[in-house]
């Protein structure tokens, strides 16, 4: 099984400021037949299920604000949220869809400082 | 509008059984992979099955194989988990939850499933 590590499991960020969540997998992720990273984001707000926020390491979802914006490959993966806004605080869980079975990293929960 | 709604939850013993449905509206029900996701209580995400647009094709994660079983009816636009020899820890909140390809993009709202004695 892939197995999917984020840091940190929280951080406090102030308004206006800028987020970083980190994301490991155990083996890569990157395709060599399409050259893609199947790998996604998840916000879930406290009651919510979870939303989708990027696809493919880096495509954002439907109606997700620009402020949002994933990066990196293989093995490695960032997701940042520039400009922190008060309805960003929510759980992030990054998750990997290259194989069964998939599995979701254990989440880092996104504070107001 | 997408909407999946979750239903068959509740409390049961352990050792016993229960059956999840989930209804599906808004979109080409046949045409997607769907999953089921749970969250324990306070905890994170934990994928549980999914199966193909045709029903043709299923996984596990281990912890569920040769206890839970998830089937389609594309005809009903409803997805299912039929869950027995449930135990304690399969205690959570079970998500249908719709895929492009396995890319989840569609969430319902959940039903809480409780093992307990």
């Amino acid at each position: 099984d892939i197995v999917m590590t984020q840091s940190p499991d929280s951080l406090a960020v102030s308004l206006g400021e800028r987020a970083t969540i980190n994301c490991k997998s155990s083996q890569s992720v990157l395709s060599s037949s399409n050259n893609k990273n199947f790998l996604a984001w998840f916000q879930q707000k406290p009651g919510q299920p979870p939303k989708l926020l990027i696809y493919w390491a880096s495509t954002r979802g439907s109606g997700v604000p620009d402020r949002f914006s994933g990066s990196g490959s293989a093995t490695d993966f960032t997701l940042t949220i520039t400009s922190l806004q008060a309805e960003d605080v929510a759980v992030y869980y990054c998750q990997q869809y290259y194989g069964s079975p998939l599995t979701f990293g254990g989440g880092t929960k996104v504070e107001i400082k | 509008e997408v909407q999946l709604v979750e239903s068959g939850g509740g409390l049961v013993q352990p050792g016993g059984s229960l059956r999840l449905s989930c209804a599906a509206s808004g979109f080409t029900f046949s045409t997607y992979w769907m999953n089921w996701v749970r969250q324990a209580p306070g905890k994170g995400l934990e994928w549980v099955a999914n199966i193909k647009d045709d029903g043709s094709v299923t996984h596990y994660v281990d912890s569920v194989k040769g206890r839970f079983t998830i089937s389609r009816d594309n005809g009903k636009n409803s997805l299912y988990l039929q869950m027995n020899s449930l135990r304690v820890e399969d205690t959570a909140v079970y998500y249908c939850a719709g895929a492009v390809g396995w890319i989840i993009d569609d969430w319902g709202q959940g039903t809480l499933v409780t093992v307990s004695s």
